[in-house]
């Protein structure tokens, strides 16, 4: 079985600093894996996934995120928040099966 | 094109009422999936479906049941409601063969008093 573990429940940041929030999965099978965003009182958005090849994957809003298999990580990085980007960030994963385990998500609290 | 809705968007019931919750999509996908959202918890799958007339529990299925007769719609249903059920419910799509990248709704946040 596969889970997901996002170690930080709330990150606040000054703006215009870097962030990284933090994804640890585990699975006895390769993995796809994502991030999702949730703004308040929507629904989630794909900000990026890793499906294979290059294990730096670029998304939107200037976000990135890298897969390191030896580690079992997928964190996401920003290297300069905006106020819009506070919201609740979702990592997820997929074992080359149709359903995401998802983990607690990560509230990312971006202040002036 | 509207990709997922769903409606309503908000609901208030009482315990032992019954509702149904609806979702549609029309992006001709074909695998439908309906979470529930707690704080601190993250996403909990409830059921999926991947096609019309296949219906699969996820992990938290009880207290709820779905039907699928179209591609398009995929409606929830709680008989009787509990307040262990007040939550936010989002219902997901993706294509199958696709990326997995599933497309969601803007959910339906419902209370059980």
């Amino acid at each position: 079985a596969q889970s997901v573990t996002q170690l930080d429940s709330q990150v606040p940041v000054f703006e215009e600093a870097p962030v990284e929030l933090r994804c640890n999965y585990s699975s006895s099978v390769s993995v796809y894996l994502f991030w999702y965003v949730q703004y308040p009182n929507q629904g989630l958005q794909l900000l990026l996934k890793y499906l294979s090849g290059s294990t730096l994957v670029k998304g939107i809003n200037g976000f990135e995120a890298e897969f390191n298999k030896s580690q079992t990580s997928f964190h996401l990085r920003k290297p300069s928040v905006h106020i819009s980007d506070t919201a609740e960030y979702f990592c997820a994963v997929a074992a080359r099966t149709d359903k995401l385990i998802f983990g607690t998500g990560t509230r990312l609290q971006v202040f002036p | 094109n509207a990709g997922v809705t769903q409606t309503p968007k908000f609901r208030i019931l009482k315990i032992g009422q019954s509702m149904t919750l609806q979702c549609t999509q029309d992006m001709n996908h074909n695998y439908m999936y309906w979470y529930r959202q707690d704080p601190g918890m993250g996403l909990k799958l409830i059921y999926y479906s991947v096609g019309a007339g296949i219906t699969d529990k996820g992990e938290v299925p009880n207290g709820y049941n779905v039907s699928r007769s179209t591609t398009e719609d995929f409606p929830l249903r709680l008989e009787l409601a509990a307040p262990s059920q007040t939550s936010v419910y989002f219902c997901a799509t993706i294509l199958a063969g696709g990326s997995y990248e599933q497309y969601f709704g803007p959910g339906t946040r419902l209370t059980v008093t």
